[in-house]
């Protein structure tokens, strides 16, 4: 049973740098899939960050390019998120997960239950 | 990028009827490429249908995707009550991936 989990800090500052790191259990990120970071905001809905291979080639959504930077570490079979310059509209719910389909065109297949992250100062 | 609308916002339903959720895009959505999931609170949300109309694994057949192009629709027959949560759509046909604001279904 393929299994993830985020965790990180739940209460930053403004301006500070939101880390999160997802373990996954049940399957190996170096035997494929991407891996993804979702977030749900109550202003934004559902928003999808940026996906990642195992070998390293990331996607971000444009308008969070410049804030983001996503890495994979096979040997612990975790990923992780790093989004810079916090504000208040970056206080969400924060998901990792395991995607499928192709290269930009995935969907998916097991989330984690996510973890709060609130931005205030 | 391309926009979802969910309709409706919320659906008020009893166990046993069927619910028809829609959910329709701004744009052409490529080779039919969205997905619905079922999220309830304090737990992760689920992969109910993909590409349109295929079912993920695991998933009664009481769930069922149909649509192409701009619309396409959720249905879930003989509702259970382990059914009422909030569906979402996502479309993966072109960058960037964007959801569905939800739709609510829950107990009449």
């Amino acid at each position: 049973q393929v299994q993830l989990q985020e965790s990180g800090p739940g209460l930053l500052r403004p301006s500070e740098t939101l880390s999160l790191i997802c373990t996954v259990s049940g399957y190996s990120i170096s035997s494929g899939y991407y891996w993804g970071w979702i977030r749900q905001s109550p202003g934004k809905g559902l928003e999808w960050i940026g996906t990642i291979f195992n070998n390293g080639a990331t996607y971000y959504k444009p308008s969070l390019n410049s804030r983001v930077a996503m890495s994979v570490d096979t040997s612990r079979n975790q990923f992780s998120l790093k989004l810079s310059s916090l504000t208040a509209a970056d206080t969400a719910i924060y998901y990792c997960a395991r995607a499928r389909g192709q290269w930009l065109h995935t969907f998916v297949d097991y989330w984690g239950h996510g973890i709060l992250v609130t931005v205030s100062s | 990028e391309i926009v979802l609308t969910q309709s409706p916002g919320t659906l008020s339903l009893s166990p046993g009827e069927r619910a028809t959720l829609s959910c329709r895009a701004s744009q052409t959505v490529s080779s039919s490429y969205v997905a619905w999931y079922q999220m309830k609170p304090g737990r992760a949300p689920r992969l109910l249908i993909y590409d349109a109309s295929t079912t993920a694994t695991g998933i009664p057949d009481r769930f069922s995707g149909s649509g192409s192009g701009t619309d396409f629709t959720l249905t879930i027959n003989r509702l259970e009550p382990g059914d009422f949560a909030v569906y979402y759509c996502q479309q993966y046909g072109s960058s960037p991936l964007t959801f569905g604001p939800g739709t609510k279904v829950d107990i009449k």
